[in-house]
């Protein structure tokens, strides 16, 4: 239980272009999920904390308008880098908190792979 | 802001040998946890240990907490090449719901 699943896994784009990244929980609702952003060899940066039907908070340095999110439903949020260049070439992790639940444990998904060329 | 701090950075260690990593955070917490995270993968939840917790056993792994020191260990008995991974520790600001991660020890088990 409690699997989280991102989309795409990898992905290449051009420079300029945007690129949608999912993250769905797959048997569960999540009340909150999060989106970390981890260059090689480093640790997991936090970006944003995104709330089923409410705005995303983003944390400081993180630019909102670049870095779109949506929490449509309690088992889907998507972020969306736009007008990405290369410097947002990255790895991308989501993780999610069950709904109904005091645990303090987030599930991640297995994490999406951006190059931007 | 980067909480935590792991040490080693990196450890390499044969398998059945124990593999200890350290972390130190910086401001109070409600609880820590460790997570494991494979080259290239997500990160899978090892434990949680809350702050009026000491020690605490799941398995092949143990951690302790100390709040005086801010300080936590994670030991793993009886290694095996399969934990060869990155370990981080992470660590709740005060009773956020935000995690806070440490930079990581990178554990590598050499068969």
């Amino acid at each position: 239980g409690a699997v989280v699943s991102q989309h795409p896994s990898w992905v290449i784009c051009k420079s300029g272009t945007s690129v949608k990244i999912e993250c769905r929980s797959l048997d569960f609702q999540a009340t909150t999920m999060f989106w970390y952003r981890q260059f090689p060899k480093q640790s997991l940066m936090l970006m944003a904390t995104s709330n089923e039907g409410s705005k995303a908070t983003y944390e400081q340095g993180v630019e909102k308008d670049k870095f779109l999110i949506n929490h449509a439903s309690l088992t889907l949020s998507t972020l969306t880098v736009t007008s990405a260049h290369p410097e947002d070439s990255s790895f991308y992790i989501c993780s999610a908190r069950m709904f109904g639940t005091a645990s303090y444990e987030q599930y991640f998904g297995p994490g999406t792979r951006l190059t931007v060329t | 802001s980067q909480q935590g701090e792991e040490d080693p950075q990196a450890l390499s260690i044969q398998e059945g040998e124990n593999a200890t990593m350290n972390c130190s955070y910086k401001t109070s917490i409600n609880n820590l946890q460790w997570y494991r995270q494979n080259s290239g993968r997500g990160l899978v939840h090892l434990i949680l240990i809350r702050s009026n917790e000491r020690e605490k056993h799941s398995g092949r792994l143990r951690v302790t907490l100390d709040t005086s020191k801010k300080s936590s260990s994670l030991l793993i008995t009886a290694s095996r090449a399969a934990d060869t991974a990155s370990y981080f520790c992470a660590t709740d600001r005060g009773g956020s719901e935000k995690l806070v991660f440490g930079k990581g020890t990178k554990l590598t088990v050499n068969p």
